[in-house]
Formats: C-alpha cells, structure tokens, sequence
C-alpha cells in the first residue's frame, strides 16, 4: 500500500524561484527519503532524515520532518531549468534492523517543471 | 564504474508469453528489489531479497517471479498471469546491513510492452 501522500502532484514555477514540495504518510517511521527522477529514468536519491532529525540540508535542498504531523516537506531553492524532474518521498518502517528494514514505501511523486 | 543494470531498455511480447528482465550490480550490496512503475504513479514493490538465496513477495508479487542465485543478479520474470504486465520496470539495491543506511540505488529501468 501507498505510505506516502505528496502535494501538490503538479508544480510549475519560474527558474529562480523556490519550489516546495509535501509529503505525508501514516505509519511511524525510521526514515524519510527524498528520490528524483527525470523523465523515462531510473530514480536518483537526493536526501535521507533520521525520525530524530528535523531539519537537513544538501547544496540547494533543504528537508524539514515533523514526526507528529506525519509529514515532511522538500524545498528546492534557486531553482533551474535542470530541476525539472519527478520528485517522489519514500519511507522506512520504525522496524529498524529487521528484515524489512531495507523496504521503503513510494509516495506518488510531484511533477516539478521550472521554465527558463 | 560501479553501478545497477538494467536491460534490455525496451522490450516488446505477445500477451501469453513469460519474459524475464535483468538486474545486476556490482555495488557488493546484499539487498535487491524489483518495482513497477505505472504511467503517472509511485513505485510498487513486487518482490525483495535480502540475502541470496531468499526473497519475498511484495505488495503486488502476483503473476511475478524472481531468484537470487548470485548476490550480483536478481532477474524478474514476468509471467502470462500477469493481467496486466505493460509498465516501466525499475530494479535498486542497498546495503542496510553494512551501511547503517538504506538508501537505495536505482538501474535506468525496463519498459515493457504486451500486445
């Protein structure tokens, strides 16, 4: 079953501008992953949030987690043209260690366009 | 060059026939899987292995098979029970146990199409 809800599903922005990205799930969880993947390719991982974590940054990505809210959000800042990708929110089971500590849940991806 | 493979990139069937698509790595990571990806959607996860020689079902392993002979290779196999097999197939693999981490590593993936 989908554990990740994301929003918005679509997002168009201006190159330059900031894109925002939510994601939401319904079972506790050992990790949050960020993944993107661009048209017709495999997915790439961007980002990974321990449940004690609340706030993490990449370069231009920053994650933010609230594990009361069940949620997490992705911010992309100073987008580019090159940004333009699908971004999917993944999550761990709080089973940390046990066999299925390896298997993540996919959200369903927000489809981010930036225009030159 | 270390990485995930996939191939082939396309493939077409006939409905009724079974098709296997192939995964290998060379990233030395014991953990596999397998997920399908329709047009618009997230993944699914149809089948695991985490050690050789084990694997298990997914949340859609139906009309789908899989082995784990070699821990470099995790073939799928799409069966003619499979009411439904046209979709983009993407492979990944990770290492939790050595790692401490269970980020996963994609192959460029396998479109399928079933006339």
């Amino acid at each position: 079953s989908q554990q990740g809800e994301e929003d918005p599903q679509a997002l168009s922005i201006q190159e330059g501008e900031n894109a925002t990205m939510n994601c939401s799930y319904k079972t506790s969880i050992n990790n949050l992953q960020w993944y993107r993947q661009n048209s017709g390719r495999g997915l790439v991982h961007l980002i990974l949030i321990r449940s004690n974590e609340r706030e993490k940054h990449s370069g231009r990505l920053r994650v933010t987690l609230d594990t009361s809210k069940k949620s997490s959000s992705l911010l992309i800042t100073a987008s580019r043209a090159a940004d333009t990708a699908s971004y999917f929110c993944a999550t761990a089971g709080a089973n940390a260690g046990g066999t299925s500590y390896g298997k993540l849940t996919f959200g369903q991806g927000t489809i981010l366009t930036v225009h030159p | 060059d270390g990485g995930i493979t996939q191939s082939p990139k396309y493939l077409f069937r006939k409905e009724g026939q079974n098709v296997t698509l192939s995964c290998e790595q060379n990233l030395n990571h014991d953990a596999m899987y397998w997920y399908r990806q329709d047009p618009g959607q997230g993944l699914r996860l149809i089948y695991y292995s985490q050690i050789v020689n084990d694997f298990q079902k997914g949340d859609i392993a139906e009309g789908y098979s899989v082995s784990r002979e070699k821990k470099e290779s995790f073939p799928l196999t799409v069966t003619s029970a499979q009411k439904n097999p046209t979709a983009f197939y993407l492979c990944a693999s990770s290492s939790p146990a050595t790692s401490g981490s269970n980020e996963q590593y994609f192959g460029p993936g396998t479109r399928l199409t079933v006339t």
